[in-house]
């Protein structure tokens, strides 16, 4: 089975803290995202990443940013955290190519206070 | 620009019932679609896809869904619901072939009651 590990469920960090968001997948999947998810509002891309090294911005890519040094690990960095940052981020990877399958990992709650 | 709407922000059935969860799409091209599944404070747990081919598509839980092109439809249903079935439901769709990223609707919350 596809795993998709976030470093960290639950966080809360104060408000001007740089925050960084680790995930890991261990099926060799070249696409990797960040979503950020909201009641009522649904999913909503933050970056993904096609390769190694390469990135997009996705629908709200403003107060983030991402790094992708290795293959199987695609970190989220909110550079000054602000309140409303607050929310839960997933991660999630996939092999390239539009059928294929993105799988999810657990998310995680992020607090800012 | 692909989009998708959930028109129901809840649907409530009761238990051993059909369920049918609403999810309309728009893209210029073909499309792919996806249903996913979240669970309370979980990450969304893959369904099923509509690639090509067979309109009906059966996914995982005993669930499918039907690929309508004429209506731009892809309902999720069930023929007989459980209380576990209680959860948040994505429907998502991809826009061509090669581009990556999924839009997801604002989700359908099912409330399955005993």
């Amino acid at each position: 089975d596809v795993k998709v590990t976030q470093s960290s469920r639950y966080l809360v960090k104060r408000t001007g803290e740089k925050v960084f968001l680790e995930c890991v997948q261990d099926m060799d999947h070249e696409n990797m995202f960040w979503y950020r998810q909201d009641p009522g509002l649904g999913l909503r891309l933050i970056y993904f990443s096609y390769d190694v090294k390469m990135k997009e911005k996705g629908d709200i890519p403003e107060g983030y940013s991402v790094s992708r040094e290795k293959k199987e690990r695609f970190s989220l960095i909110l550079e000054s955290a602000s309140t409303n940052q607050t929310s839960m981020y997933l991660c999630a990877s996939s092999l390239s190519g539009g059928g294929n399958t993105i799988y999810f990992g657990e998310g995680s709650w992020l607090t800012v206070v | 620009a692909q989009s998708v709407a959930q028109p129901e922000d809840q649907v409530n059935v009761a238990e051993g019932n059909p369920l049918t969860v609403k999810c309309t799409y728009s893209v210029s091209g073909n499309p792919y679609l996806f249903w996913y599944v979240q669970y309370p404070n979980r990450g969304l747990q893959f369904l099923l896809k509509y690639i090509t081919g067979d309109n009906l598509v059966k996914g995982s839980y005993g669930f499918e869904a039907e690929f309508n092109k004429s209506q731009t439809s892809f309902h999720l249903k069930k023929p007989s619901a459980l209380v576990s079935d209680s959860a948040l439901y994505f429907c998502a769709v991809r826009e061509r072939p090669g581009y990556s990223t999924l839009t997801f609707g604002k989700g359908t919350m099912l409330l399955v009651s005993p």
